[in-house]
Parts: C-alpha cells; structure tokens; sequence
C-alpha cells in the first residue's frame, strides 16, 4: 500500500517569513495529493491540492509542487501570519477511488 | 467547500456499551464517504471506506464486528463502536468525497471509560 513521509515534524519560523513541508509518497498510481490544515481539537481543513498532471498550483500565499518523478510534492507558505500556526498534514490517493494516506504531521508554529 | 458534519461532538461512556456517530454531507450529496481514526498527537488512519447502498470495505486490522458502518442514503454515514472498551478512545472523523476531493467533519471525541 501507499506510505507517505512527511518532514519535518514541527517547524518554527518567524511571523512573515516562509515555510516549506516537504512529503515523499511510495505508490506511483497516486496521482492525487492534498494538504489539510488541522487546528486543536477540529478536522482537518482541506487549503490546497494538486494532481499529477500539474507541476506547481498556487491559492494566494499557498503552493503546492510535485515531483512526479521523485515522488515528492511540498507544501510552501508566504508570508506566514500567526492564523497559520497549526498542524500540516499531506496525503496521496489514486483520485475517485480510495481513501487517502497520510503524513505524520508537521506542527508549524509561528513565531511573532 | 462543502460542509460535513458529525453528532456528536464528544461522548463519554461506560466499558461495554455501544455509541453511534452520525456523519453527514450537508451540501452536496456523497456516494462514498470514509472513516479515520486519529490518537493524540497522531496522524489519521483510515478505518473503512462506506458506500452508499453497499458494505463497507474496512482496513487491514479494523474489526468489522465491532466497527459497523451504515451508509443509508447519499448524504448520511454512521459508524457504531459495540461494546467500547478504553482502547477505543480516540477522535473519530468521518470525511466526504466530492469529485476527488474530501471533506472531513469536525470529529467526534469518544471517551470510554
């Protein structure tokens, strides 16, 4: 099955700075990958996907890049602001069919 | 996005006894939602995947005994804990696929005492 690694697990980087979480997956028929944001005690929060047939997808201050061929995608925020302190998790799934796999986690924190 | 929700929020109840989570696609309508499990300061684990009209498909490892799945109509998914024990406790999260995506509800805190 699917195993999808996720570093690092916490991440402090000063308020208005970037973050970057990277996440390597192992089965190549994953062809879908998403990043949730989970805040204490709530579900994750869906903030930005990509597919495999995209190299790079932006939302505002939110990227996303995969690397298909690596099998690593990441995860880059800009300008970071204190809301964005949470925990980051990346997945992967074949889109439409399962279920998806998840990344440990990364508890970013932003410092102000 | 669309919205998911789930009843209850938490619970807490005695070894032995059942508890039912409703999980609910509130805006558009789900043929296939899913159900994780997440422990303190861990990821999420997916437990099953529950169609609509069908069995549900549990994970390696999963009872589906003691884990019962019912996904009776399009927009409503329910997982049963029978005869919770202490090791069940976790917060429970069901998600609802649209297209490709997945939309998870706030979660459920279960506490067995």
């Amino acid at each position: 099955g699917e195993n999808v690694e996720q570093h690092p697990s916490t991440l402090s980087v000063q308020e208005g700075d970037s973050a970057v979480i990277k996440c390597t997956y192992s089965d190549s028929a994953s062809n879908y990958f998403p990043w949730y944001k989970q805040e204490l005690g709530k579900g994750p929060q869906l903030i930005i996907d990509i597919r495999s047939n995209v190299g790079e997808k932006k939302d505002q201050r939110i990227a996303v890049t995969l690397n298909k061929t690596a099998k690593h995608f990441s995860l880059h925020i800009t300008e970071t602001q204190p809301e964005d302190s949470a925990v980051y998790f990346c997945a992967a799934s074949i889109a439409g069919a399962d279920g998806l796999t998840f990344g440990k986690g990364t508890h970013l924190i932003i410092q102000p | 996005g669309a919205v998911v929700s789930q009843h209850p929020s938490w619970v807490i109840c005695k070894s032995g006894t059942s508890v039912k989570i409703e999980c609910r696609s509130l805006d558009f309508q789900a043929t296939t939602m899913f159900w994780y499990r997440q422990f303190p300061k861990q990821s999420l684990m997916l437990m099953a995947t529950s169609n609509e009209g069908s069995k549900a498909t549990y994970e390696q490892g999963v009872e589906k005994d003691k884990f019962l799945i019912n996904h009776a109509s399009l927009t409503l998914s329910t997982l049963t804990v029978t005869s919770a024990h202490p090791e069940d406790s976790s917060f429970y999260i069901c998600s609802a696929r649209e297209r490709e995506e997945q939309f998870f509800g706030p979660g459920t805190r279960l506490t067995v005492l």
